[in-house]
């Protein structure tokens, strides 16, 4: 059965203090791995799109990475502002199909 | 540019009461339309998902129904609400090429 498992729940850091989130999954086949962020009350928002074990992609103080098991989105010096639930998904490779999500982690950055 | 609309924004409805919330899709054309539900703990659950007109899988059986009257238009309903109904539903598309793309929501609580 396709699966993502994101941890940890919940991350407090202070503002500057640099983390990662984890993402491990197991896929019959991997299309795509999709990281989100989702504010309280709102749709989930785009953040990368990875394909291959290997692949990086950064985005300001995000940075996503890929293995053939797991994903890691680091998060350098955080800010207050990043404060949010970070989704994970995966795309298993059979046309048609839904992104798989995990329950996410919830950050706050306190100043 | 691609835009997606939902509609309404937060609802509260009776136990038995019908439902029906709509998601339309605009600068595409034949997209890929899901619909999803977010609990508390529990993580984005995809419940519907439509590759063309007409077209519709349903990933979860319960309460609720999909239909997908026109290319870009995507309606998931209820004949008589649930308590176990309440959450919050997402509406996304996608295309080849392009990432998932989320709507902004729909609270809706049975009462």
């Amino acid at each position: 059965e396709d699966q993502v498992t994101q941890s940890p729940e919940a991350l407090r850091l202070q503002e500057g203090e640099s983390s990662s989130l984890n993402c491990s999954y197991t896929v019959s086949g991997l299309r795509g791995l999709f990281w989100y962020r989702q504010d309280p009350g709102k749709g989930p928002e785009f953040l990368f799109t990875l394909y291959s074990a290997g692949e990086e992609k950064e985005k300001e103080r995000l940075k996503a990475t890929l293995t053939k098991k797991e994903s890691f989105l680091h998060i350098t010096a955080p800010k207050p502002e990043d404060s949010a639930t970070y989704l994970c998904a995966v795309q298993p490779y059979q046309a048609g199909t839904a992104l798989i999500f995990g329950k996410g982690t919830t950050l706050s950055v306190s100043s | 540019s691609q835009t997606i609309h939902q509609w309404p924004a937060t609802l509260v409805q009776p136990v038995g009461s019908p439902l029906s919330l709509e998601c339309t899709v605009e600068g595409t054309s034949n997209p890929n339309l899901y619909w999803y539900r977010q609990a508390a703990g529990r993580g984005l659950q995809l419940l519907f998902y439509s590759v063309g007109i007409g077209q519709i899988s349903s990933e979860v059986p319960q309460n609720l129904s999909a239909s997908r009257p026109q290319d870009r238009q995507f309606i998931l309903s209820s004949k008589k609400l649930l308590l176990s109904d309440s959450g919050f539903y997402l509406c996304a598309w996608s295309v080849i090429g392009y990432g998932y793309t989320f709507g902004s929501g729909t609270r809706l609580t049975v009462v």
